[in-house]
């Protein structure tokens, strides 16, 4: 998990509320992804970034955005409108040949 | 379009015994292969990779992967399970032309080790 730290590690959203998920690394990597883990599906991409500034829409895109204006941070937030937004959310960033992940945050909803 | 497949969703050994772990794979060109650990409530560790080179590839605790190129798998194996090694295992792939695109990750494999 060294390099990437995700915040909070545990977090409850209420009916309506928009919740903002940290993702911080300190490897100088350009690209950071998002996955969502839910039990017997494995890894589902959410969104992922190659660059500052830019970003691209993953699998599972609806409910959920992205910003990228450090190269250091990506944040996720997570809206109103993802009507099933527990899960367990990983962060990662990578190099070409190596791909690094955060300790993972479990969002539940209250 | 890459994709992993991992047929086993459970696998039990007994400890000692050894373990396999099966991955198979599709990408339009070379491939980078990836086996990551997953335990409980914590984010995914790296074990093993293969670029290039040598089929068999070496990585931490242990555990090595077999690159089969014809029957395009990777599968993971180790010679002696440890009880310490029950965990979630993914195997993961990306294209080597595609440069830093996401890895596309297989279901996961639950390994139990019995004592």
């Amino acid at each position: 998990d060294g390099g990437i730290t995700q915040s909070p590690k545990y977090l409850f959203r209420k009916e309506g509320q928009n919740v903002t998920l940290s993702c911080e690394q300190n490897l100088n990597h350009d690209a950071m992804y998002w996955y969502r883990q839910d039990p017997g599906q494995g890894l589902r991409l959410i969104y992922y970034s190659q660059i500052v500034n830019d970003f691209q829409k993953g699998d599972i895109a609806e409910g959920y955005s992205v910003s990228r204006e450090k190269k250091e941070s990506f944040p996720l937030t997570v809206t109103s409108a993802q009507k099933n937004p527990t899960a367990f959310y990983l962060c990662a960033s990578s190099t070409t040949s190596r791909c690094y992940f955060g300790a993972g945050t479990r969002l539940s909803v209250l | 379009a890459q994709s992993v497949a991992q047929p086993e969703d459970q696998v039990n050994v007994a400890e000692g015994n050894p373990l396999t772990v099966k991955c198979t794979y599709s990408v339009s060109g070379n491939p980078y292969l990836f086996w990551y650990v997953q335990y409980p409530n914590r984010g995914l560790q790296f074990l093993l990779k293969y670029i290039t080179g040598d089929n068999l590839v070496k990585g931490s605790y242990g555990f090595e992967a077999e690159f089969n190129k014809s029957q395009t798998s990777f599968h993971l194996k180790k010679p002696s399970a440890l009880v310490s090694d029950s965990a979630l295992y993914f195997c993961a792939v990306r294209d080597w032309n595609s440069g830093n695109t996401p890895l596309v990750f297989g279901k996961g494999t639950r390994l139990s080790v019995i004592a």
